[in-house]
């Protein structure tokens, strides 16, 4: 079983839906992240948490830390939102470890 | 500011060659490196991480070595290519205390 699992691992929705990433974790950390992979393969860093939610523009993310279950949130899902969203926890040694990605697509 | 460059963004290399990445970091002191690899259909692979200079910790037993020959600068060498080292590779740091991760554009190596 991988330490850090996503769902889903493919996600095909409608332009102004709302979307929801899950991110489930088995191991100690100090903080969970949300990445954005574009198809150029560049990431880009949206989220750092430790607890509760963070907010930024159409992006949420929320972390329970005794469920051990992140979830990232997009409102008003556009087209320009299709990438590749990673979950990924680091641990003591500030080292990463990574989900396998959630790929999505919005369709106008 | 604090920026991250990584070169070359492709590069693609015969069997048997030699490689050399190279990662500098910007605007910031004794940050942690780290080197991803991400090959394809696959998550992302730490390979090696370092703390500080001369500093590198392994953590996949492979034909690829890192070194940190500078504060602000990260190395990832091979002296003999395999196939199996195609892929997307990744240079990132941190400051350690939890202010996230900063990531370089990637390098799409091809070996054939």
């Amino acid at each position: 079983k991988n330490e850090v699992e996503q769902s889903p691992q493919n996600l095909t929705a409608q332009e102004g839906e709302f979307i929801t990433i899950n991110c489930s974790y088995s191991v100690g950390i100090s903080a969970l992240h949300w990445l954005q992979q574009h198809p150029g393969g560049g990431i880009v860093s949206l989220f750092m948490l430790s607890s509760g939610k963070k907010k930024h523009g159409r992006l949420i993310a929320t972390i329970n830390i005794q469920e051990k279950h992140s979830s990232l949130h997009i409102t008003a899902s556009h087209p320009r939102d299709s990438a590749v969203y990673i979950c990924a926890v680091s641990n003591s040694n500030y080292q990463l470890i990574w989900g396998a990605g959630t790929k999505l697509i919005i369709k106008p | 500011s604090q920026t991250i460059h990584q070169w070359p963004a492709t590069l693609v290399q015969p069997v048997g060659s030699p490689l050399s990445l190279e990662c500098t970091v910007e605007g910031t002191s004794n940050p942690n490196l780290y080197w991803y690899r991400q090959a394809a259909g696959r998550g992302l692979q730490l390979l090696f991480y370092s703390v500080g200079i001369g500093q590198i910790s392994s953590e996949v037993p492979q034909n690829l070595s890192a070194s940190r020959p500078q504060d602000r600068q990260f190395i990832l060498s091979s002296k003999k290519l395999l196939l199996s080292d195609s892929g997307f590779y990744l240079c990132a740091w941190s400051e350690g205390d939890w202010r996230g991760y900063t990531f370089g554009s990637g390098t799409r190596l091809t070996v054939v």
